[in-house]
């Protein structure tokens, strides 16, 4: 069974610009969710997906948005983008009853 | 908010010695993860807790939640390099998982 995919693993971008990411979760299951992780602020829940809707929510910028589409794949997009968006972007994905979430490698976004 | 501490905060030891991390938290939560994290990649999930006072073990590694499912610690018994990695704990409640601050642990051959 392959385990949680994200692309790009690696990207940078420039102050200002927009940037998506992909996550393609564990067949069968239908929750993904997102974090940022930084070393200062350790993992922080940006969002959660479930059948296409957005279930939770973290406490973020309108900058950060995500979408799931009807095969359970993920995207989250980030707008005008700062410094200090640089970060390792996770997603993770669990059953829907499931207590058990899975990782992606992340997408290391640098910001420059 | 973070809703979960993690101690100590970071952990340099022998190869051979034994250590126990905290994961604490004053709200109650319905299950308890640990994760180990390695640098650039994602974390892997070691176990999952569920019954308050719940132990589990995973070869040299014991995990205990807490009777109050409010706290929980990963013992390791005699350490080795291959166990070096960044130990996270997560709580879950109301279907959102929140990560404690992390332990970084380096085990010295």
């Amino acid at each position: 069974k392959a385990g949680v995919t994200q692309t790009p693993r690696y990207l940078i971008k420039t102050r200002g610009q927009q940037v998506t990411l992909s996550c393609s979760p564990i067949s069968g299951h239908r929750s993904v969710s997102w974090y940022q992780q930084t070393p200062g602020q350790g993992l922080q829940f940006l969002f959660e997906y479930f059948s296409e809707t957005q279930r939770n929510k973290g406490n973020f910028p309108g900058r950060f948005s995500g979408r799931q589409f009807s095969n359970s794949r993920s995207e989250m997009n980030v707008s005008t983008l700062e410094l200090g968006d640089s970060a390792l972007y996770l997603c993770a994905s669990k059953q829907g009853a499931s207590t058990e979430a899975f990782f992606g490698q992340g997408t290391r976004l640098t910001v420059v | 908010t973070q809703l979960l501490e993690q101690s100590p905060q970071f952990l340099s030891i022998q190869e051979g010695e034994n250590l126990t991390v905290y994961c604490n938290s004053s709200s109650v939560f319905s299950s308890l993860q640990w994760y180990r994290q390695e640098p650039g990649e994602g974390p892997v999930l070691l176990v999952t807790v569920v019954t308050g006072g719940e132990v589990k073990k995973l070869k040299r590694l014991t995990f205990q939640f807490g009777d109050a499912r409010k706290d929980s610690s990963l013992h390791i018994t005699a350490a080795q390099p291959g166990d070096t990695g960044l130990y996270l704990c997560a709580g879950e409640a109301g279907n959102q998982f929140y990560f404690g601050t992390g332990t970084s642990l380096t085990v010295i051959p």
